[in-house]
């Protein structure tokens, strides 16, 4: 089986723009978690998707969103881009029936001007 | 959730076992023990879990104190591949997919 893939891989932003990131999880897994990782905060989770619906949401702002396809793929969108969203974003995906294992990709790194 | 502590960062010689410990004094009866781990410029990847007794698999094995207040991976002959920062987190089997993850531990492979 494939992995879990994103893209792209890296961007550069200026202040004030949007950004897109987006990710294909393992065929089968209906489950899709985003994370941000930053060397002052670490690895923090930002929401989780399971069939197309937000099942849970971690402590960030509104300006970071997400949705999931019927196929499972997932998108993140983050509006209004600060400097301190330059991190790695990381999704994970796993089969949907919790507490099985998460499966990450490798991520994509977005640097904000 | 409930919080682990590891320490910030371990050396260990190549081809020698590393114990890497972990201490959730605030587990409860319902958390599992996951490990995951990442190495260097890729997503965290998954290692061991359990709950009550010990367990192996090709990776690893988690060794489970019988009061299930600390825990300890452990990697049987490390490789220099075996670099990476673990993470030791405490995980319910309900509820949802969230992995809380703490600053884990960098382990430094010496050749």
């Amino acid at each position: 089986k494939a992995g879990v893939t994103q893209t792209p891989r890296y961007l550069i932003k200026t202040r004030g723009q949007q950004v897109t990131l987006s990710c294909s999880p393992i065929s089968g897994h209906r489950s899709v978690s985003w994370y941000q990782q930053t060397p002052g905060q670490g690895l923090q989770f930002l929401f989780e998707y399971f069939s197309e619906t937000q099942r849970n949401k971690g402590n960030f702002p509104g300006r970071f969103s997400g949705r999931q396809f019927s196929n499972s793929r997932s998108e993140m969108n983050v509006s209004t881009l600060e400097l301190g969203d330059s991190a790695l974003y990381l999704c994970a995906s796993s089969p949907g029936s919790q507490g099985e294992t998460q499966y990450f990709g490798p991520g994509t790194r977005l640097l904000v001007l | 959730d409930a919080k682990t502590t590891q320490p910030n960062s371990m050396e260990s010689n190549e081809e020698e076992p590393v114990h890497l410990p972990c201490n959730h004094s605030t587990i409860s009866g319902t958390d599992y023990i996951h490990w995951y781990r990442q190495l260097p410029s890729q997503g965290p990847e998954y290692v061991i879990h359990g709950l009550t007794s010990n367990v192996n698999n090709r990776m690893a094995s988690l060794a489970i104190a019988e009061d299930r207040k600390s825990s300890t991976l452990i990697l049987h002959r490390a490789t220099l591949r075996d670099a990476a920062v673990y993470y030791c987190i405490l995980r319910r089997n309900f509820g949802n997919e969230k992995l809380t993850f703490g600053t884990g531990t960098r382990l430094t492979i010496i050749p």
